[in-house]
């Protein structure tokens, strides 16, 4: 069974003060691993998919690394607008758009 | 270009009801995926529909179930609702062109379903 773990479930951060989530998964064979952020009450905005591993992909303080059973968001000198809940997803080989999702873990940037 | 879009955002039903909630996905997205999302379970998938047809179900009973029609708008029905129901039903809409690709899911904003 597709399982995806996510750590910390929460974090909280000074502004400037960089970090990194950490999301752990096993897939019967790894379409893409999908993150989002979702802020409260609202649904997931989409951030990066990753395909393979050794892939990097940046988005202003964002940046999100691969590997074989992990992924990594490194967040660089957040700002409190960077506070929301981060989710981890995989999709798996074959023909359904499927996404088995981590819990997430819950951002908190301090001014 | 336009987003995906839900309707109703909330809703209040009673213990025995059922309720439908639909999905419009971003034009040209021919895949339309529901989950619930509650805060012990985090988010689960419920189905996926393709061209008016479901090409995967999750571990729910089959009280709930789902329809494409053939502009890919999508609907969710929930019979027979239980207390437990009550959560934050999300659609996410992608362009699924096949070839074994990985496409952008975008998710709606959700309706929010509470059971009394």
């Amino acid at each position: 069974e597709d399982q995806v773990t996510q750590s910390p479930e929460a974090l909280r951060l000074q502004e400037g003060e960089s970090s990194s989530l950490n999301c752990s998964y096993t897939v019967s064979g790894l379409r893409g691993l999908f993150w989002y952020r979702q802020d409260p009450g609202k649904g997931p905005e989409f951030l990066f998919t990753l395909y393979s591993a050794g892939e990097e992909k940046e988005k202003e303080r964002l940046k999100a690394t691969l590997t074989k059973k992990e992924s990594f968001l490194h967040i660089t000198a957040p700002k409190p607008e960077d506070s929301a809940t981060y989710l981890c997803a995989v999709q798996a080989q074959g023909g359904s758009e499927k996404l088995v999702f981590g819990k997430g873990t819950k951002l908190t940037v301090n001014p | 270009k336009a987003g995906v879009t839900q309707t109703p955002r909330y809703l209040i039903k009673t213990r025995g009801q059922q309720v439908t909630l639909s999905c419009s996905p971003i034009s040209g997205h021919r895949s339309v995926s529901w989950y619930q999302q509650t805060p012990g379970q985090g988010l689960q998938f419920l189905f996926e529909y393709f061209s008016e047809t479901q090409r995967n179900k999750g571990n729910f009973p089959g009280r709930f179930s789902g329809r494409q029609f053939s502009n890919s708008r999508s609907e969710m029905n929930v019979s027979t609702l239980e207390l437990g129901d009550s959560a934050l039903y999300l659609c996410a809409s992608s362009l699924a062109a096949g070839g074994g690709f990985s496409y952008e899911q975008y998710f709606g904003p959700g309706t929010r379903l509470t059971v009394t």
